[in-house]
């Protein structure tokens, strides 16, 4: 079985960064992803780690070490509209996704 | 269409009954999926198809069948709804290969009474 476990709830305020921490045992590896999720939406697909280190796309960065099972994403100049759920994902070695509960976040003005 | 959609958007359903929610991709993907999402619990992984004519089980699939019948349609069926089955059904489709990632439908939310 997956157990990846992320904070249930963030606040931060408009041109802040947040760094949400995602920790993860998972039966075989194969990636780990973040997808971002309004309320009421679908979840849409924001990065994808599969080797150790940091990749940055726009004012989101996702860091993956793998030999901790550890990862986190970066909200860097955040603004309202980043208020959203972020959900950790891990791709495990029959190449199913487990998904974390997910963070919410919320931007103050 | 434009990459999957989903129908109903909302339904209400009474115990016992039949339903059937469909998703429909045109992206050609091989893979497709069928989560449900509760709050506190995140996105469950009911039944899935790694390509058209196959079908398998994920975490939580009692109560749920599946068929592929193409590449381009899921549809999940609920033979005899019950409360618990009230949630967030999300379709999901990926392109095997490479990063494989999961791209969602706009969901359907279901309430059983």
């Amino acid at each position: 079985g997956q157990n990846i476990d992320q904070p249930t709830e963030m606040t931060a305020t408009e041109g802040a960064i947040v760094q949400i921490n995602c920790t993860y045992q998972t039966s075989g590896f194969n990636g780990l992803f973040w997808y971002q999720q309004h309320a009421g939406e679908a979840p849409t697909f924001l990065s994808y780690n599969v080797l150790d280190g940091l990749e940055e796309k726009g004012r989101f960065s996702s860091f993956l070490s793998r030999s901790k099972g550890y990862s986190y994403l970066l909200l860097k100049e955040l603004q309202m509209k980043d208020s959203a759920s972020y959900l950790c994902a891990v791709r495990d070695g029959d190449y199913k996704l487990s998904f974390g509960a997910g963070t919410t976040v919320t931007v103050r003005a | 269409i434009a990459g999957i959609t989903q129908a109903p958007t909302s339904q209400i359903l009474a115990a016992g009954r039949r339903m059937t929610l469909r998703c429909t991709q045109d992206m050609r993907h091989n893979a497709m999926y069928w989560y449900r999402q509760d709050l506190g619990l995140g996105l469950r992984l009911i039944h899935y198809s790694n390509t058209a004519g196959t079908t398998g089980k994920g975490e939580v699939p009692d109560g749920y069948s599946v068929s592929r019948a193409n590449t381009d349609d899921f549809p999940l069926t609920l033979a005899s709804a019950v409360p618990s089955q009230t949630s967030v059904y999300f379709c999901a489709s990926s392109e095997a290969g490479g990063p494989d990632t999961q791209y969602f439908g706009p969901g359907t939310r279901l309430t059983v009474l």
